[in-house]
């Protein structure tokens, strides 16, 4: 079945620890986009990368960096975790960056 | 950047019918975007706008005046599977998304 999967589910991490979540689709989108949810602020989007090879800032990029070394796979990486990262993280794709987005299931993510 | 409102909840009855507001006030405007997020699931796409007017699919209707900012979302002979948080999106000249929190709807029996 073609869509967007997320790993992991769910984490707990100890402040200060490295953490990658990992996020594919088999859709054969062009764009991809990380967003964080956490309550009363909605979604805000964190990285995007409207084709492979290539990767832009989103609102709040601080904390975070990622990749796009082919199409399916965009991996969100926290380099030194800090407790205001405690949130559920989306993936999202799209065929192009004027696309209606697509998302993933979401990971949890809580930092100690 | 984008500056989106919408109500935090409401709550109707079992086959009426609920109108969402959002008013935005944008840089640049390239489309206007409703999803739909049950709890603990992620958000799934129902409508778009670009132009002014009303767009209509099924139960669901979306309306948009870009004049005013502002676009409302219908949802139609509500059931309970329509207890959820709607979502509605900008999107800005770069094609990148900006949110409003959301509003809770419940729907009681």
């Amino acid at each position: 079945i073609a869509g967007i999967t997320q790993a992991p589910t769910s984490q707990i991490l100890a402040a200060g620890r490295r953490m990658t979540l990992r996020c594919t689709q088999d859709m054969r989108h062009n764009a991809m986009y990380w967003y964080r949810q956490d309550l009363g602020l909605g979604l805000r989007l964190i990285h995007y990368s409207n084709t492979a090879g290539t990767t832009g800032k989103g609102e709040v990029p601080d904390g975070y960096s990622v990749s796009r070394a082919n199409t399916d796979d965009f991996p969100l990486t926290l380099a030194s975790a800090v407790p205001s990262q405690t949130s559920v993280y989306f993936c999202a794709s799209s065929a192009s960056p004027a696309n209606e987005q697509f998302f993933g299931p979401g990971t949890r993510l809580t930092v100690l | 950047g984008q500056n989106i409102g919408q109500p935090t909840e409401m709550t109707a009855t079992e086959g009426a019918i609920v109108q969402i507001n959002c008013t935005y006030q944008t840089s640049g405007f390239n489309g206007l975007f409703w999803y739909q997020q049950h709890a603990g699931e992620a958000p799934t796409f129902l409508s778009y706008n670009v132009l002014d007017g009303l767009e209509e699919k099924g139960r669901f209707s979306s309306f948009l005046s870009r004049s005013k900012g502002y676009s409302y979302l219908l949802l139609k002979e509500l059931q309970m599977k329509d207890s959820a948080s709607y979502l509605c999106a900008v999107r800005d000249g770069d094609y990148k998304l900006s949110f409003g929190a959301g509003t809770t709807v419940t729907v009681r029996a």
